[in-house]
């Protein structure tokens, strides 16, 4: 069966430093990745995906960065946190079939508080 | 005007009440809809998936999609406190590379 993994689950960083969650998936092959922002009341924003290594599209223009090194493995990060990065990170995937959505398996979330 | 639109509640019911739960969107080309379920502190689940128009059952919830008035529902039967959370729906549009508009949630709180 399909698993995903996010880590870690709890994040508190300075303003300024730098920021590296990672996100991996098992069970499946050649998956779409994505990451999503979560912040209270506004509901999930799509930061960036990733239909296939090293093909990284960004939704959101803003202080991020993320990259797919490898087939099931997702990295969300920052070279200096602002304040408005706070928020409940959440990487997703989903099965890359053309024209057809069934949904995504999200992971267990990060919630960064940048101070 | 947000893409999808939810009301966020919160919404409280008692032990066994039927609950319902709506979205309006504008995007004429979402084909696909879900229905996720998020507790707190915890990544969203998928619930229901249900493609294009009409009506789909799973123990005690049932989808709705009606893609004329642009709304879709989320029932629930027999609601218990454990079904205390927020409900989020989702839609896509076909070949957008799977990607998922969500509403803002609903938080919905089952009493003994």
């Amino acid at each position: 069966s399909q698993t995903i993994h996010q880590w870690p689950a709890t994040l508190v960083q300075p303003v300024g430093s730098p920021l590296s969650l990672e996100c991996t998936v098992e069970g499946t092959s050649n998956p779409n990745l994505y990451w999503y922002r979560q912040a209270a009341g506004r509901g999930l924003q799509l930061l960036f995906y990733s239909v296939g290594i090293g093909q990284i599209s960004s939704e959101v223009p803003q202080n991020l960065s993320a990259s797919r090194p490898q087939d099931r493995q997702f990295i969300l990060s920052s070279k200096k946190l602002l304040l408005s990065d706070s928020g409940f990170y959440l990487c997703a995937w989903g099965q890359g079939v053309v024209g057809a959505n069934y949904g995504y398996t999200f992971g267990s979330g990060t919630r960064l508080t940048v101070v | 005007q947000k893409e999808v639109e939810q009301d966020p509640g919160p919404l409280s019911v008692p032990e066994g009440a039927i609950v319902s739960l709506n979205c309006t969107y504008s995007n004429s080309a979402f084909q696909y809809f879900m229905w996720y379920r998020q507790y707190s502190r915890k990544g969203p689940e998928l619930l229901m998936y249900t493609y294009s128009s009409g009506n789909k059952e799973d123990g005690r919830f049932t989808a709705q999609v009606d893609k004329s008035s642009k709304y879709i529902s989320l029932f629930i039967r027999d609601s218990q406190p454990s079904d205390s959370a927020t409900y989020l729906c989702a839609m896509s549009a076909i070949g957008t590379a799977s990607k998922l508009t969500f509403g803002t949630g609903t938080r919905l709180q089952v009493t003994l």
